[in-house]
Formats: C-alpha cells, structure tokens, sequence
C-alpha cells in the first residue's frame, strides 16, 4: 500500500534559523513527488514537483530534493512569512498501480517562524 | 482566470440534511477532484473525473455523490449529512495529455460543520 509520512509533525524556528522538513514514501513506481504550502484557511498552494532521484528545484528560500525513498524541503534563512503548513504528494506509477490520476498526500508539517 | 473557485466558503448543516458543493475551474482542465482535509490527517481523494462524463470513485466515497456535465464544473453532493462529515472540503483541477495527470491546483476550500 502506497504511504507518505511527514516529519516532524510541527516545526518552530527563528527567523534566519535554517532547517529541513523529511518526506518519506513508499510506492509502487514513482511518477512524481509534489510539495505544496498551505496557509491557515486557504486551499494547498503547488511549490515543486520532482519526478527523479538526485533531482533538486530551488524557489526563493526553498530548496526541495528527491531520493528513491525521501524528500526533503529544505528552507534556509526562513522568514515570518514562510510559516505554513508543508504538505508532501506522491503519484504512483500508473503502470505499476491501479493508482493511476491519484496523489497520495502526508499529513503535513506545520511550520512556523518567529521575528 | 480565476483559477478553482468553491462556494459556499463555509456551511452549517444539521444530521439528514442535504447540500451541494460547488466546483469551477477556469483553466480547461480536463481532470477534476474533490478531497476531504481533517485534522492531522492527509488529504482524503473522495471523487474524481478525468473528463465531462466520466466520473469514478476514490479512497472515501460513500455518502458523496458527484456529476460532471461540463468540462468547468464539478459538483460534489451530499445527500444525508452525518456528524463524520464534518470536515474541509477542496476541489481541485489538473491537466493530462494521456500519460498520466500533471499539478493538481487547488481551489480555497469549504468548511461544513454538520449538528
């Protein structure tokens, strides 16, 4: 059964603090593995997609990379303004699933940064 | 473009009652989506569609029904509310050229209480 767990479940950090945020997955065939951010009261927001391991995209002070079992976002230097909740997709391989159009969500992790 | 729109943004419904969702897209995408968000839990596929037509069932269905007579709407049907539907409800849009679906861009939500 495809599984996507986020960790850590909430994170705290000052303004500057660098950190990372973990997703990890198992799934029958990757296709691609989504980040999204989602503020309070609004619906997720697309940041990257990653199709490959070894693969990286970079947005502002977000950086997102990919191996065959984990994800990792990694914020460096965050502001007040990047605190929200950071939530990992997978799609399965629809050549290996009867998966095929459907994402497979983690719980999320709550990120927020103080001044 | 608008992008996903949802209406209502927020409802109150007692236990039997029914109400629709409401769901339009604005970018020609051919695949559509509903999902239920609930604390600490991962978003929840309940329906999708991969065209005008063409409906089929996700990972928490029952109780929901959905139609999808356009390519622009989506609506999601609840026919007799209980209490475990008391959740967030979003509605999301994406495009596939065949190969398997592409982003899935969100619309802002509905929160139901149901009493």
């Amino acid at each position: 059964e495809d599984q996507v767990t986020q960790s850590p479940e909430a994170l705290r950090l000052q303004e500057g603090e660098s950190s990372s945020l973990n997703c990890s997955y198992t799934v029958s065939g990757l296709r691609g593995l989504f980040w999204y951010r989602q503020d309070p009261g609004k619906g997720p927001e697309f940041l990257f997609t990653l199709y490959s391991a070894g693969e990286e995209k970079e947005k502002e002070r977000l950086k997102a990379t990919l191996t065959k079992k984990e994800s990792f976002l990694h914020i460096t230097a965050p502001k007040p303004e990047d605190s929200a909740t950071y939530l990992c997709a997978v799609q399965p391989d629809f050549r290996a699933t009867d998966s095929w159009g459907k994402l497979q969500f983690g719980a999320g992790t709550q990120v927020v940064v103080t001044p | 473009n608008a992008g996903v729109t949802q209406t209502p943004k927020f409802r109150i419904l007692k236990i039997g009652q029914s109400m629709t969702l409401q769901c339009t897209q604005d970018m020609n995408h051919n695949y559509m989506y509903w999902y239920r968000q609930d604390p600490g839990m991962g978003l929840k596929l309940i329906y999708y569609s991969v065209g005008a037509g063409i409906t089929d069932k996700g990972e928490v269905p029952n109780g929901y029904n959905v139609s999808r007579s356009t390519t622009e709407d989506f609506p999601l049907r609840l026919e007799l509310a209980a209490p475990s539907q008391t959740s967030v409800y979003f509605c999301a849009s994406s495009y596939s050229a065949g190969s398997g679906q592409e982003t899935q861009y969100f619309g802002p939500g509905t929160r139901l209480l149901v009493l």
